[in-house]
């Protein structure tokens, strides 16, 4: 059974800090990695996607992966209050199906 | 681009009625996939379509659940007879061909059976 496990929240940063969000998924062959943010009452909004290993940085946002590790991290430098959100991960399996498996969520609350 | 268009945006219904969503695609993309969300369960695929065909509907929860796709740009959800626990919010979402795309979603219809 394919999963996606994300580190149990909720994730308190203070202002301006690093938010560090990690994911592990369980299919060695996925392909295609994927951050979606949430924000209450809203549909999920895809912000940050991976195929390689190594780092993918847009803006404040920072992608990582480690195929061999199974492990995607997302890390969001200078968080600011508006970054308060739940953050989910979603992994595409490697087995040409374009299924996205997610993850539970991460709420980060960014404190002013 | 309007993006992935849901109706209604909100939908409260007794038990015991049929209940239909509607989603259109963005143009150009060529795979639909409905989930549902509770704060129980998180976010579950239902079922999902290419080129307008049902790949896998595994995660219907019941008969009472069923999925159309009548043409490239245009799918329902329909729960006849609806039930209480049906209650969550239901997105549908779409990408175009290949495998380094993600999905769009919509902005979701939240049911309420009472």
């Amino acid at each position: 059974q394919k999963e996606v496990e994300q580190n149990s929240g909720p994730l308190s940063v203070p202002e301006g800090a690093i938010a560090s969000l990690n994911c592990t998924y369980s299919d060695r062959g996925s392909q295609s990695f994927f951050w979606y943010r949430q924000y209450s009452g809203k549909s999920p909004e895809l912000i940050m996607s991976i195929y390689s290993n190594g780092d993918k940085e847009d803006g404040r946002f920072t992608a990582q992966l480690n195929k061999a590790s199974q492990y995607v991290s997302l890390l969001i430098r200078d968080s600011q209050p508006s970054d308060s959100a739940t953050y989910l991960c979603a992994v595409m399996s490697g087995d040409n199906d374009y299924k996205l498996s997610f993850g539970a969520g991460t709420t980060v609350t960014v404190r002013a | 681009d309007a993006g992935v268009i849901q109706s209604p945006r909100h939908e409260v219904t007794e038990m015991g009625q049929e209940v239909t969503l509607r989603c259109k695609l963005i143009s150009g993309h060529n795979s639909l996939f409905w989930y549902r969300q509770t704060m129980m369960r998180g976010l579950e695929l239902l079922i999902y379509f290419n080129n307008n065909v049902p790949i896998d509907d595994s995660g219907m929860p019941e008969d009472r659940f069923s999925a159309k796709m009548p043409n490239a740009s245009f799918s329902t959800l329909k729960i006849q007879p609806s039930e209480p626990r049906d209650s969550a919010v239901y997105f549908c979402a779409s990408r175009p061909r290949g495998v380094y795309y993600g999905y769009t979603f919509g902005s979701g219809t939240r049911l309420t059976v009472v």
